[in-house]
């Protein structure tokens, strides 16, 4: 498999701090996708960014694929962004498989 | 907007009981996903299909678990019998991959998930 990790696992922001969330990978890949996980338990898509960089609003990712990280940038936080990111990676040449890193908690306190 | 489907949310169990989930992915998604997601830790794959088709299965329990999709629609996903450390969050997802507006695209979409404890 590939290995992914995701830094910090535990995050505390006061609200309107900003936050960078990371995610390492061990290999290659076609495919990575950003998601959180709110406190219902449901994936919600953020990004899909196997290279580059996007931004939604006050959230922003960059892919550096040559050098196996991916970064999630939460700007001005909000109370709503509080739940669980995670990180998933498809390895090139393995299409559709994903692996998903071990996800970052954040807290934002109001 | 499209979404993935899946039913029931919550379930609970007694051991040794069998349980089944369903899932209904996003109209026209070739490839469906079942995960199990541990509390505290991120969704493992347990099994994908790329229309009917089981392409992994490699960490599926297959001495308790099966699944199905026998129209290359929705899918079934069975416990039987339900042993105490199968309580879980258990994820469906889709993606349009192989048929996609690039060949390599492969945004997966996830549904709300079935909670499932066995007592």
């Amino acid at each position: 498999g590939i290995q992914v990790e995701q830094s910090p696992p535990d995050l505390i922001l006061q609200e309107g701090a900003n936050s960078t969330l990371r995610c390492n990978f061990s290999d290659s890949v076609n495919n990575l996708q950003w998601f959180h996980q709110n406190p219902w338990g449901q994936l919600i898509n953020l990004f899909y960014i196997p290279s580059g960089t996007k931004q939604n609003g006050r959230l922003s990712a960059t892919t550096v694929a040559t050098e196996r990280y991916s970064l999630l940038y939460i700007s001005s936080s909000q109370t709503t962004d509080s739940g669980v990111y995670f990180c998933a990676v498809e390895r090139r040449g393995n299409f559709n498989k994903f692996y998903f890193g071990s996800g970052t908690k954040l807290n934002v306190k109001p | 907007e499209a979404e993935v489907a899946q039913s029931p949310r919550y379930k609970i169990t007694e051991k040794s009981q069998a349980v089944a989930f369903w899932c209904d992915p996003i109209s026209g998604h070739a490839t469906l996903y079942w995960y199990r997601q541990i509390l505290g830790q991120g969704p493992e794959l347990l099994v994908q299909f790329q229309d009917e088709s089981v392409v992994d299965d490699s960490q599926l329990p297959k001495d308790r678990f099966s699944a199905e999709r026998l129209k290359g629609v929705d899918s079934t996903l069975k416990i039987q019998p339900a042993e105490l450390g199968d309580s879980a969050m258990y994820l469906c997802a889709s993606s349009p991959y192989p048929q996609g507006p690039m060949s390599s695209y492969n945004e997966q979409f996830f549904g709300p998930g079935t909670r499932l404890t066995v007592l």
